[in-house]
């Protein structure tokens, strides 16, 4: 296994609300990525942290924001949830300087639905 | 071009079969190039990272040609347990990963 551990593994939500997944990444490693997959689809990415900055931003809106703490471990926070939101999400951890290798550990994913 | 394009398949192949997927990707400054396997409902898992030529390991092997910006992943002796989605990887112009649509494989006994 990677280590990379999230939480929840599936949970429902209603449109409007706010949702926030966690991420604890694998000893060691200071990036943590986050992707959106929807069913079909490859992972969109969304944004990377490292040393708990972000370092890069995909097309999504604001309302997809997100923390990096001291231990590495990161959130992912949606507001005002849409229907669209509804996918996996998943976090993949990294090592290398900046993290930008495509070398990535990824946590075996929050399964959101929107209803 | 897309950035990165896949043929999204199914493949469905034999057991014992070889097969072989394409990635087409725009950004000629990209160095590394990777391969991901990602099964039903599951995470992506790296398979092959591909930095120079080509790699190759065990039944699989990966190649590059960047004249023609296009990498490919062989799947020799197929087994059913490689049905899965393979997933290609580029980093783009500002060095963040790009992925395909993925392409999926289904071998059958």
């Amino acid at each position: 296994e990677t280590g990379v551990t999230q939480s929840p593994t599936h949970l429902i939500k209603t449109r409007g609300q706010q949702v926030t997944l966690r991420c604890s990444s694998q000893s060691g490693h200071n990036t943590v990525s986050w992707y959106q997959q929807a069913l079909g689809q490859g992972p969109q990415f969304i944004f990377q942290y490292y040393r708990e900055e972000e370092n890069g931003r995909g097309n999504f809106p604001p309302r997809f924001s997100g923390l990096q703490f001291p231990n590495y471990s990161s959130e992912l926070n949606v507001n005002a949830l849409e229907l669209d939101d509804s996918a996996l999400y998943l976090c993949a951890s990294s090592l290398k300087d900046r993290g930008d290798t495509g070398e990535l550990f990824f946590g075996e994913g929050s399964r959101l639905t929107v209803l | 071009r897309k950035e990165v394009e896949q043929d999204p398949g199914p493949f469905n192949v034999p057991e014992g079969a070889t097969v072989a997927f394409n990635c087409t990707y725009s950004n000629s400054a990209s160095q590394s190039f990777f391969w991901y396997r990602q099964d039903c409902r599951k995470e992506p898992k790296l398979l092959m990272s591909v930095y120079s030529s080509g790699n190759e390991d065990g039944r699989f092997t990966a190649q590059l040609n960047r004249a023609s910006q296009y990498i490919s992943l062989l799947i020799r002796d197929s087994k059913l347990s490689d049905s899965a989605t393979y997933l290609c990887v580029v980093p783009g112009q500002d060095r963040k990963l790009i992925w395909g649509l993925g392409t999926s494989l289904a071998v059958n006994p």
